[in-house]
């Protein structure tokens, strides 16, 4: 079984400020583990992978997490937030076969001028 | 670039009326899914398909009935509509195992 945990249901930032979306999951094998973002009214976008390659992952719009194995956790963050980042954030683990997605709780980020 | 198209997008039925969730993608992906969201549960997996005519359940396919008789559509019906169901529907597909996964914009479906 796997399980995926957020664990903030809401983080606030100020525009230009860094960022950081917690993320802790469990997982009885290697596991492969993504970060989403959707807008308001939108699909979700994938932002980043990590699928046992390099721990640090960097993904689009200056994104970037880096896989623990030992603590578990696959943080999301940002080194300046930018009031287009304001969104909910998902943290997602992937089965063994890949055709199964565990989804976190969600996070909302919002930005503040 | 069309990728996934879901229709229709927002939606209004009665209770026990029959409701069917189109999804058309156009990469010749072979994996499809249909996910609800609703708050405080993230994204649950409803059906998904590994190819045309095969088809399995997810975490919460009661009350849903999915079948995909060509690649490109996989269509989800709700044959007798509940409250419950009220929620916003995502269909997703991937190209194989492991592969990521592309989600549609999504349904709205209010159920009174």
């Amino acid at each position: 079984a796997q399980s995926v945990t957020q664990l903030d249901s809401h983080v606030s930032v100020s525009e230009g400020t860094p960022v950081l979306l917690r993320c802790n999951y469990s997982s009885s094998y290697s596991p492969s583990l993504f970060w989403y973002v959707q807008h308001p009214n939108k699909g979700l976008q994938l932002l980043l992978k990590y699928t046992s390659a390099a721990t640090l992952v960097k993904g689009i719009n200056g994104f970037e997490a880096e896989f623990k194995k030992s603590e578990t956790s696959f943080h999301l963050t940002k080194p300046s937030a930018h009031m287009s980042d304001a969104a909910e954030y998902f943290c997602v683990v992937s089965n063994n076969a890949g055709n199964m997605l565990t989804f976190g709780g969600g996070t909302r980020l919002m930005v503040k001028p | 670039d069309a990728g996934i198209t879901q229709s229709p997008r927002y939606k209004i039925t009665e209770t026990g009326r029959q409701v069917t969730l189109m999804c058309h993608q156009t990469w010749s992906h072979s994996y499809m899914f249909w996910y609800r969201q609703d708050l405080g549960h993230g994204l649950r997996l409803i059906y998904y398909s590994a190819a045309a005519d095969i088809t399995d359940k997810g975490e919460v396919p009661d009350g849903y009935v999915v079948s995909r008789s060509k690649t490109e559509n996989f269509p989800l019906t709700l044959e007798s509509a509940t409250r419950s169901q009220t929620s916003v529907y995502f269909c997703a597909s991937s190209e194989s195992f492991g592969n990521t996964i592309y989600f549609g914009e999504g349904s709205w479906l209010t159920v009174v």
